[in-house]
């Protein structure tokens, strides 16, 4: 079982503001990383941190955190964002990393 | 220009050891905060991570297959290698190595990712 939870299916309007939120008692301590998979391909990493985009992707994304719960903004959701998206962060020990069991956005 | 690339058997059977082969170029393990992680994902379902090693040569282990997993690197030959012993049909997944940079200021992230290597697991 995953020490980060994530509802599994999300949808959105197209144009409209959605959030996607990874809760875990480790994001108390640790920042998270989040990442985009679209079916038949590899992840590939969104945003991470505090609001640490790489290289390419929009700044419709952005993150947050509150106590034990991280969040993942996507402000004016395209058709092209939907995708499975994955929090990921170090365990309660420190010592390895976790994926949140991901959740499914759908653009309407 | 970074790029990771799995390399193993597409089919083990039941009870065999698995060794999966990341080469990657574009960066050095010789580097600070630089590390490589393998992760795999069952169909349909969620991504794990297994295993990681790092540039000072620490390894870590995902607790529930630790017994089972050994990860090791060659940074003359920019590969990094995962073991998996005692294959069941319940490890049939993709399995990713990933490059995996440490920041004080953010934690672990996985920057860059192989395409996968669908391994199948059956008699």
């Amino acid at each position: 079982s995953s020490e980060l939870t994530q509802d599994p299916a999300v949808s959105v309007a197209l144009g409209q503001t959605v959030r996607i939120t990874c809760q875990g008692d480790s994001l108390r301590s640790y920042y998270a990383s989040w990442y985009q998979q679209k079916p038949g391909q590899a992840p590939v990493l969104v945003i991470y941190a505090k609001n640490n985009r790489p290289s390419g992707i929009p700044d419709r994304f952005s993150v947050s955190t509150s106590g034990n719960t991280a969040s993942l903004t996507i402000t004016g959701a395209q058709a092209e964002d939907e995708a499975d998206y994955y929090c990921n962060s170090r365990d309660s020990s420190g010592n390895q990393l976790v994926f949140g069991g991901g959740t499914k956005l759908t653009v309407l | 220009q970074v790029t990771l690339r799995e390399s193993g058997p597409a089919l083990v059977k039941p009870t065999q050891t698995l060794t999966l082969t990341c080469t990657f170029s574009g960066f050095s393990l010789n580097t600070n905060d630089m590390c490589v992680s393998w992760i795999r994902q069952p169909p349909g379902k969620a991504l794990e991570w297994l295993a990681r090693v790092d540039w000072d040569d620490d390894k870590y282990y995902s607790t529930s297959l630790k017994t089972r997993l050994t990860i090791s690197k060659d940074t003359s030959k920019n590969q990094v290698v995962l073991t998996m012993t005692n294959m069941d049909p319940v490890d049939t997944a993709t399995y990713y190595c990933a490059r995996t940079r440490r920041g004080y200021s953010y934690g672990y992230v996985f920057d860059f990712w192989g395409q996968g290597t669908l391994v199948t697991v059956s008699s």
